[in-house]
């Protein structure tokens, strides 16, 4: 049972390359998430993607952009990257139905902007 | 403004304590309260979440309180054991029909043997 998957784990870029983190969930899960990780700031929700079709802003959106592909899958654009945008991502998606409050998350990938 | 504070970053416990990890918020228009624990190199994983009609739920060696009074949440953990040593942090999800989810910056816990 794969849950939530994201790729690439890890990255190396240069300041304006561009690129996208992939996220796929196996769940049949309608909302989706994208939350960035600090030191000392916690999780951070860059967007999110309420169901298949809508995305919406979150707290630090600016710089990213994002493509809810279908239901299984949700991308995070980097247009331009900037080293401030160094940080681990996590993707999450919410069960559909079935309320406890939770959030699955995937593993996790690590991006570095030189 | 941060929505959901958790105001120690760091606490040390010994093994067969209790841990007490603690959350504020100041929002009320939250229906859900919850507490990851998150390892190195890990995605978070869920441990318990607690809906905000109640006050108090229960799970194994964790237990969740909630007093709405105060806008405080506690996550209690006994007895504590090594394995528990990790990052924990509350969130708190909004009830404007989006499911938007806040998270606190996180406690390090660390549990001596």
């Amino acid at each position: 049972n794969a849950g939530v998957t994201q790729t690439p784990k890890f990255q190396v870029l240069k300041t304006g390359q561009s690129m996208t983190l992939q996220c796929a969930q196996d769940m049949n899960h309608n909302s989706m998430y994208w939350y960035r990780q600090d030191p000392g700031m916690g999780l951070r929700l860059i967007y999110y993607s309420a169901s298949e079709g809508t995305t919406d802003k979150g707290e630090v959106p600016n710089g990213y952009n994002v493509s809810r592909l279908n239901k299984r899958e949700f991308s995070l654009r980097l247009e331009s990257a900037a080293p401030s945008q160094t940080s681990v991502y996590f993707c999450a998606s919410r069960p559909t139905g079935r309320d406890t409050g939770e959030l699955f998350f995937g593993e996790g990938s690590r991006l570095t902007v030189l | 403004d941060q929505q959901v504070k958790q105001n120690s970053p760091s606490l040390s416990v010994q093994e067969g304590r209790i841990s007490i990890l603690n959350c504020d918020y100041t929002n009320s228009m939250f229906d859900y309260f919850l507490w990851y624990k998150k390892y190195p190199a890990e995605g978070p994983t869920f441990l318990i979440s607690i809906s905000s009609i109640k006050d108090k739920n229960e799970d194994g060696r964790f237990t969740v309180f909630l007093n709405k009074s105060a806008k405080h949440l506690s996550l209690h953990i006994v007895p504590s054991q090594p394995g528990d040593s990790a990052v924990y942090f509350c969130a708190a999800r909004a009830t404007s029909g989006t499911y938007k989810y806040i998270f606190g910056t996180g406690t390090r816990l660390k549990v001596l043997a």
